[in-house]
């Protein structure tokens, strides 16, 4: 059964780094990619950044300068990292598996909720 | 960046109802484009990929059409089960983009 569990801090304060990680199990990170995905409150949903099966990585050109995407194959583990955090960075953070690399999400997690705030 | 406007924005429909929901592209994603489908306080789940193919275990009452910059999603026969969010996705190009999403509500 294929799952992906995303973790966090909840509360971070501004300028500060968000690190989350992703857990997964029903599949291997060397064969699926993993995606972030965030949605603020009331809102739509935003790509954030993907690892790949290969280890190659891809970002949101409108949030690379704040991001690292990283992975843990023996842990089945994914981390994201976001600094310079912002009140509009408060948002639900979704991990997803992709099919493939550059391909659809078919699987989520039930997200990670953070809020931004001193 | 490809921008992906859907609409409308809003839908209010009657069980047995066929609805349809639009997404059009900014620029030709030559069929890769997903829709998802959210239920409050839920994660995304996949419905549509590649315009018209139905992801495992969703019901045939949901079918995806399209080409070039416009798409929709078509729901047969509308259950009280469907009400939820929807969203379209394309992945033809980084970064991947989002519609903003179509909230369909019961008559």
């Amino acid at each position: 059964q294929v799952q992906l569990k995303e973790s966090g801090p909840g509360l971070v304060q501004p300028s500060r780094t968000l690190s989350l990680t992703c857990t997964v199990s029903g599949f291997s990170l060397t064969s699926y990619g993993v995606s972030w995905v965030r949605q603020p409150p009331g809102k739509g949903l935003e790509w954030i950044a993907a690892i790949w099966s290969g280890g190659s990585t891809d970002y949101n050109s409108a949030l690379k300068s704040r991001l690292s995407i990283s992975r843990d194959t023996s842990k089945s583990q994914v981390l994201l990292k976001m600094n310079s955090l912002q009140t509009e960075d408060t948002a639900m953070y979704f991990c997803a598996r992709c099919l493939g690399e550059g391909y659809v999400m078919d699987a989520w997690g039930q997200g990670a909720s953070v809020t931004v705030s001193s | 960046d490809i921008q992906m406007t859907q609409s409308p924005a809003s839908l209010s429909a009657s069980l047995g109802e066929t609805v349809t929901i639009e997404c059009r592209a900014s620029e030709d994603i030559y069929s890769n484009l997903a829709w998802y489908q959210q239920k409050p306080g839920n994660s995304p789940q996949l419905l549509i990929y590649d315009a018209n193919s139905l992801a495992d275990g969703v019901p045939s009452r949901f079918s995806g059409s399209g080409s070039g910059t416009q798409y929709s999603l078509k729901i047969n026969s509308l259950q009280s089960e469907d009400v939820a969010s929807y969203f379209c996705q394309q992945y033809n190009n980084y970064p991947w983009t989002f519609g903003g999403g179509t909230k369909l509500e019961l008559k």
